[in-house]
């Protein structure tokens, strides 16, 4: 199956600050998706990325899949304590098997 | 349309006990998988089923754990003899019969071995 990479794991950010969190792999990717888990929750889908070069924006969130289709990014821009959670980019096999990266968590200082 | 329907949400079993999780995927869904959560950790595979079919085992530990998705019915993760390792929050998900969309998420359920 498709093994993604995650970094970091943990991103400690001011209230207001942005942040980026990447996702790499070593093959060829069909398509990417993220997604999100606050704390003692369950994740949740966020969006699924496609084309090469793909960019798509959710309000303060700008998801990016690189042009070769092997790595993904996540900007969050004037971070808020609503973002707090574990963000998990997650990449389907030929079989549909889908494999999740480590997830970054991120903590917000107010 | 109900979401993933996981139960029970919470399960204490003692060392030996066997533990059977159930996940009742979303309507028109064909595809669950099954995923191990340890705190503070990602999710790591364990499963992925269709209907009546293993597609995939190979995150799942080699003895005590099984999985099965019936034609009728939830898809059951059992965990025989269960040891204090073995506690942790086990998540199910659901996706349609191609495989290819987003995947929806139960609730989970948190193992407790005492």
């Amino acid at each position: 199956g498709q093994q993604v990479m995650q970094i970091p794991q943990y991103q400690h950010v001011q209230e207001g600050e942005d942040f980026t969190t990447y996702c790499n792999s070593s093959t060829t990717l069909s398509n990417i998706q993220w997604y999100k888990q606050r704390p003692g929750g369950h994740p949740v889908f966020l969006i699924q990325l496609v084309k090469s070069g793909e960019v798509k924006k959710q309000k303060r969130l700008t998801f990016q899949f690189g042009e070769a289709k092997k790595n993904s990014s996540l900007h969050i821009t004037a971070t808020q304590t609503t973002d707090v959670g574990t963000y998990f980019c997650a990449a389907r096999s030929n079989d549909y098997k889908l494999s999740f990266g480590a997830g970054t968590t991120v903590t917000v200082r107010a | 349309n109900a979401g993933v329907m996981q139960n029970p949400r919470h399960l204490v079993r003692r060392r030996g006990q066997e533990a059977r999780l159930r996940c009742s995927p979303m309507k028109g869904h064909s595809h669950v998988y099954w995923y191990r959560q340890l705190p503070e950790e990602g999710l790591k595979f364990m499963v992925y089923l269709q209907k009546e079919n293993i597609i995939d085992e190979s995150g799942m530990p080699k003895e005590r754990f099984s999985a099965e998705f019936p034609k009728e019915g939830p898809s059951i993760l059992r965990i025989q003899q269960v040891v204090r390792g073995d506690s942790a929050a086990y998540f199910c998900a659901s996706s349609t019969g191609q495989g290819r969309g987003e995947a929806f998420f139960g609730q989970g359920t948190r193992l407790t071995v005492v």
